[in-house]
């Protein structure tokens, strides 16, 4: 059964740059079957999706956290990253790490539980 | 950008019908997923293409998206539906979308 864990700090200080990791367990990151990305969401507001990775490395952003916004894959470790500069009180939110069948438009039908990232001094 | 467009609120007795809409311009041309969370969960996939359920949702959930109007329907409705819903689609210049969410409340 798949298995994802977001792991990372839970406090950022504002102007710094989060780092998030996923770990996925009982599947394969290196499946052509899947994408893997990560999703955020303020507590009351609607998810919001930073962005996507493909084993290969191909990567797929929002078009307003592009400028901010990495994910890498490292599959010999099972684990993909995020990071998210420039961090600031508004990107305070819970972070998901999640998974897309193929092609990247189906839903992200599987969600890690979260984590927490507050932004503050 | 794509904009998806939710009411923020629905009420129904139990055992009456919900229906939730998601509106956004000619969302019939798109494939529309509804998710379900339920408070400090994480979102659920109840609906995907508009109509399919994954296994493990109930029949009672239902989905259909025309025009520019997609809308979840929950027939029958049980305390335990009560959650916020999120409507979502793929834009190929936006990316991955959610609607703002729905609150349902069963009275």
């Amino acid at each position: 059964q798949l298995q994802m864990q977001e792991s990372g700090p839970g406090l950022v200080k504002p102007s710094e740059t989060l780092s998030l990791t996923c770990t996925v367990s009982g599947d394969s990151i290196s499946s052509s079957n899947y994408y893997w990305a990560w999703i955020r969401q303020t507590p009351g507001k609607r998810p919001e999706w930073i962005g996507a990775i493909y084993y290969t490395g191909s990567t797929y952003y929002t078009p307003s956290l592009r400028s901010r916004v990495t994910i890498s894959v490292d599959t010999s470790k099972s684990k993909f990253s995020l990071k998210l500069t420039s961090m600031t009180a508004a990107d305070t939110a819970v972070y998901y790490c999640a998974r897309h069948r193929t092609p990247l438009s189906q839903p992200p039908d599987y969600w890690g539980q979260g984590t927490l990232v507050t932004v503050s001094s | 950008s794509y904009e998806l467009t939710q009411p923020p609120s629905v009420s129904v007795a139990p055992g009456e019908t919900a229906r939730i809409a998601c509106g956004g311009d000619n969302i019939g041309s798109k494939s529309v997923h509804w998710f379900q969370q339920k408070p400090g969960q994480v979102p659920v996939l109840v609906i995907s293409y508009d109509s399919d359920r994954p296994s493990g949702i109930p029949e009672r959930l239902s989905g259909s998206n025309s025009g520019n109007t997609a809308t979840l329907t929950i027939t029958r409705v049980e305390a335990g539906d009560e959650a916020d819903y999120y409507c979502q689609v793929w834009d190929s210049s936006s990316a991955v979308v959610f609607g703002g969410g729905t609150k349902l409340t069963v009275l």
